[in-house]
């Protein structure tokens, strides 16, 4: 069965950093680009990040840009997001997803999400 | 940035009531628009591909129509299941979008 864990979820003062993975299984991961999409309490979706299937192609949102960073690891079938000067914005439900080809951004399945909440 | 505009915010409708839901782009995307379901407490679920091509196990009261700035998702017939939020994004252009979201709730 096709699934995705996102874990290292939490508590974080603002400025501080976190990393966030999500494991994978039930695909061939190494042919699969890969997401990140947040959601803020009560708020709709926003996506946040793209990794391409070796690694080297990544793509942010601008409200990320220069503070977050995407990467994957294919032998350990994970992606991870290293989230650096965290804002009390960015607290969210960060789900990750498998797009649904190499040149498909639709995104399925998603991973149930991790909590991040940025507060002093 | 490609804006998408969904409407109604909400939708209150009743069991067996058809739902028709709007999602319009600033920009035309061609027919990369996608459907996602919401449900309480969950992630969201694919639902419906490249404007009108539904996702596997999506049942077929769940429709897609329209092409590069207007689409729709019609539900011909509301399942209890089927109260929830519902999202389109599009996957034309950088950086990816999603529309604020219709809550089809019941009346």
């Amino acid at each position: 069965e096709l699934q995705l864990l996102e874990s290292g979820g939490g508590l974080v003062q603002p400025g501080g950093s976190l990393r966030l993975s999500c494991a994978a299984s039930g695909f061939t991961f190494s042919t699969y680009p890969m997401t990140w999409v947040r959601q803020a309490p009560g708020k709709g979706l926003e996506w946040v990040s793209s990794i391409g299937i070796s690694g080297s192609d990544t793509q942010y949102a601008d409200s990320v840009k220069g503070r977050f960073t995407v990467s994957r690891d294919n032998a350990k079938y994970m992606v991870y997001l290293e989230m650096n000067s965290l804002r009390a914005e960015d607290t969210a439900v960060y789900f990750c997803a498998k797009y649904r080809g190499s040149g498909d951004r639709t995104f399925d399945p998603w991973g149930q999400g991790t909590l991040v909440t940025v507060s002093s | 940035e490609v804006v998408l505009t969904q409407s109604p915010a909400t939708l209150s409708l009743s069991p067996g009531e058809r739902a028709t839901l709007s999602c319009r782009a600033s920009q035309s995307v061609s027919s990369y628009l996608v459907w996602y379901q919401q449900r309480p407490g969950q992630a969201p679920r694919l639902l419906i591909s490249d404007a009108s091509n539904r996702a596997t196990g999506i049942p077929a009261r769940f429709s897609g129509s329209g092409s590069g700035t207007d689409f729709t998702l019609t539900i011909s017939s509301l399942e209890p299941e089927d109260f929830a939020v519902y999202y389109c994004q599009q996957r034309s252009n950088w950086p990816l979008t999603f529309g604020g979201g219709t809550n089809v709730e019941i009346k």
